[in-house]
């Protein structure tokens, strides 16, 4: 699986758009592009996938680059409950395929 | 109603016992996982079951053994607990491979 690139860390004011960049250079064609959030002393908790749209849901929206070698995660209005490590993920489908979680960026959401 | 649940939340033993964790999913998916999250916050992939079948056997030492007795339950025994063994074991499970991951609130196990 194609490894990715997080900031350490960011910042985000409440009520404003949280940005997260993840970049994934060496990415292949059949990989897809997972976020996953994990609260602190919870268990990660799925937030988006996409191969190659955008994609969009309930909680974030997810932007891919045409040449699908970085994305970015979108929290619309971000809250204090928002802050969380966000971990940008990109695996291969199939029976064998493991999500490997890296380090993660920390989003700190002030009021 | 909640959808993956492990016990016991905590778990604090010494060095040298056997203790297992259990793990139930109410979701009705066929594949299971065992998560690994040590001091420094890694969470590296420990097992993979899919209908009780065996799937993902990562690098883990054989005094750790998962027992699916059916697809809705997978446990992990631990023998001969060693202090590097402390961490957040951390149960998931999906409904197919390919589909999102679904995770427990974890069990932190401290080895004295």
């Amino acid at each position: 699986d194609a490894k990715t690139t997080q900031p350490t860390s960011m910042d985000c004011a409440e009520g404003r758009a949280a940005n997260l960049p993840c970049n994934h250079s060496t990415i292949s064609g059949n990989e897809y592009v997972y976020w996953y959030r994990q609260i602190h002393s919870q268990g990660p908790q799925y937030i988006i996938h996409g191969l190659k749209n955008n994609e969009t849901n309930e909680m974030a929206s997810l932007i891919i680059t045409e040449d699908r070698k970085s994305s970015t995660l979108i929290l619309p209005h971000a809250t204090l409950r928002d802050t969380a490590v966000y971990y940008c993920i990109v695996r291969v489908g199939g029976a064998n395929s493991k999500l490997t979680f890296g380090k993660g960026i920390t989003l700190s959401v002030r009021p | 109603d909640t959808a993956v649940s492990q016990t016991p939340k905590y778990l604090v033993t010494q060095m040298g016992n056997d203790k297992s964790i259990k793990c139930e999913q109410n979701l009705g998916h066929d594949t299971m996982y065992w998560y690994k999250q040590d001091s420094k916050k890694f969470l590296k992939i420990m097992f993979s079951y899919n209908n009780k079948e065996l799937i993902i056997n990562e690098t883990v030492p054989n005094r750790f053994s998962p027992k699916s007795p059916d697809k809705a339950h997978l446990n992990l025994h631990i023998n001969s607990l060693e202090l590097g063994d402390s961490a957040v074991y951390f149960c998931a499970s999906n409904r197919d491979p390919n589909s999102p991951l679904h995770f427990g609130n974890g069990t932190r196990l401290t080895v004295t």
